[in-house]
């Protein structure tokens, strides 16, 4: 069965360090794949997303993603976080693109507090 | 003002009862998605529906059901039989039946009492 694996399940940060999450996925075929974030009461929102083309993605609020096929990763970046980037996030996978299913499936979260 | 809304923001329920939680979107997306939020364990699909009067089980729909009536519709119901009822369910919804981008609700917090 697919799954997502996110590394790190808390983290905490000082404003102005970089960041890195990561996410792997077991899946084979072509996949589609998104980063979610879920600020503080709020809705969850779509971060960044990767469907094809440059393995380099930019996202919202300085986010950025890279897709290295070969290590089944997609692991989200970031130069230098502010306070307000405090939020839990979230990568997820589309297996089995182009078929009838648009189900996605997603890692067990990553919380981000990043301190002031 | 487009978007998804779920109702209500908190519902409380009683062991032995049957909830409703309520899910509309107004983007005239064709599929609709249930899912599932636990602390430490992400987001699990309840159920999916890519078109109206058609739905599919994800990967927890034991104790849950649901109905697509309508295209802008999916409530989903939380039976007597699903034993752990007490989480967070956010409601999503796509433009098309593969590879697109999902959007969610705000979520409801279901709490038994």
């Amino acid at each position: 069965a697919q799954s997502v694996s996110q590394h790190n399940h808390h983290v905490i940060l000082s404003e102005a360090a970089s960041l890195e999450l990561g996410c792997n996925y077991s899946y084979g075929g072509t996949v589609n794949l998104f980063w979610y974030v879920q600020y503080p009461g709020q809705h969850l929102q779509l971060l960044l997303k990767y469907f094809s083309g440059d393995p380099l993605v930019k996202g919202i609020k300085g986010f950025e993603a890279e897709f290295i096929k070969s290590k089944f990763s997609f692991n989200l970046r970031k130069p230098s976080v502010q306070w307000s980037d405090t939020a839990e996030y979230f990568c997820a996978v589309n297996a089995g693109y182009g078929g009838a299913t648009n189900k996605l499936i997603f890692g067990t979260g990553t919380l981000l507090a990043v301190q002031p | 003002d487009g978007g998804i809304t779920q109702s209500p923001k908190y519902l409380f329920r009683k062991e032995g009862q049957n909830v409703t939680l309520s899910c509309e979107q107004n983007l005239n997306h064709d599929a609709m998605y249930w899912y599932r939020q636990d602390p430490g364990q992400g987001l699990r699909l309840i159920y999916y529906s890519q078109i109206v009067n058609d739905f599919q089980k994800g990967d927890i729909a034991e104790g849950y059901s649901v109905s697509r009536e309508k295209k802008e519709s999916f409530p989903l119901t939380v039976t007597s039989a699903q034993k752990n009822p007490t989480a967070f369910y956010l409601c999503a919804s796509s433009p098309r039946r593969g590879g697109e981008t999902q959007y969610f609700g705000p979520g409801t917090r279901l709490l038994v009492l």
